[in-house]
């Protein structure tokens, strides 16, 4: 079955880097666009970013655009998100998610790891 | 970019129907998908393409989409459909996702 399994989360100071990885399984990694969502404490869910299947299309939330960059590795099955210059409001738990049917959604979805932005 | 408007909360009692409006511009030319998350999890597909749902999610949830405005229904709403709903369409302008601002539905 599907499984996407995030890490890389933790405690990081404003200003610093932080990459999240999102390793794969259960169906065939490159054949699919894989995005990014994110929640932030007690909030709603904002999307992020998604790479396409082959990896040579890229697309940013206007919020990130510029600090974030998000990449695959086919041979690893995994999805990552560089972020950097991170922000107090960067700190959410952030998803993979998996855009598998014909449509413009998100079937399938991670546990989520979780990013504390502070000094 | 759009923007995607819910109510932030409806309640209903055990066997009763819930409804969550999801409001945006020029809806009717857009595809609405609809999650479920629950406390503590993370989100669950229930509703897609408006109407459609996913394998496995009971047909007690349903979905519709007229004008400028979306509906999830959840008929004979069960205590473990309390959760955060959220609506989803991708927004062909900017070629962006965007989620609702999210409902809470709580089981009296």
């Amino acid at each position: 079955q599907v499984q996407l399994v995030e890490s890389g989360g933790g405690v990081v100071q404003p200003g610093r880097s932080l990459k999240l990885s999102c390793a794969a399984s259960g169906f065939i990694f490159s054949n699919y666009g894989v995005h990014w969502v994110r929640q932030a404490p007690g909030k709603g869910l904002e999307w992020m970013a998604v790479i396409s299947s082959d990896g040579t299309n890229k697309r940013y939330a206007d919020s990130v655009k510029g600090r974030f960059t998000i990449s695959r590795d086919i041979s690893k099955n995994t999805l990552y998100l560089q972020m950097s210059s991170l922000r107090t409001e960067d700190a959410a738990v952030y998803y993979c998610a998996l855009h598998k049917g014909r449509g413009w959604y998100f079937d399938y979805w991670g546990r989520g790891t979780l990013v504390a932005v502070s000094s | 970019s759009s923007v995607l408007t819910q109510p932030p909360s409806v309640s209903v009692a055990p066997g009763q129907t819930a409804k969550v409006t999801c409001g945006g511009k020029n809806f009717g030319s857009k595809s609405v998908h609809w999650y479920q998350q629950k406390s503590g999890q993370a989100p669950v597909l229930v509703v897609y393409d408006d109407s459609d749902r996913p394998s496995g999610i009971p047909e007690r949830f349903s979905g519709s989409n007229s004008g400028n405005a979306a509906t999830l229904t959840i008929s004979r709403v069960e205590v473990g459909d309390e959760a955060d709903y959220y609506c989803q369409v991708w927004d062909s302008t900017t070629d962006h996702y965007v989620f609702g601002t999210g409902t809470k539905v709580t089981v009296l």
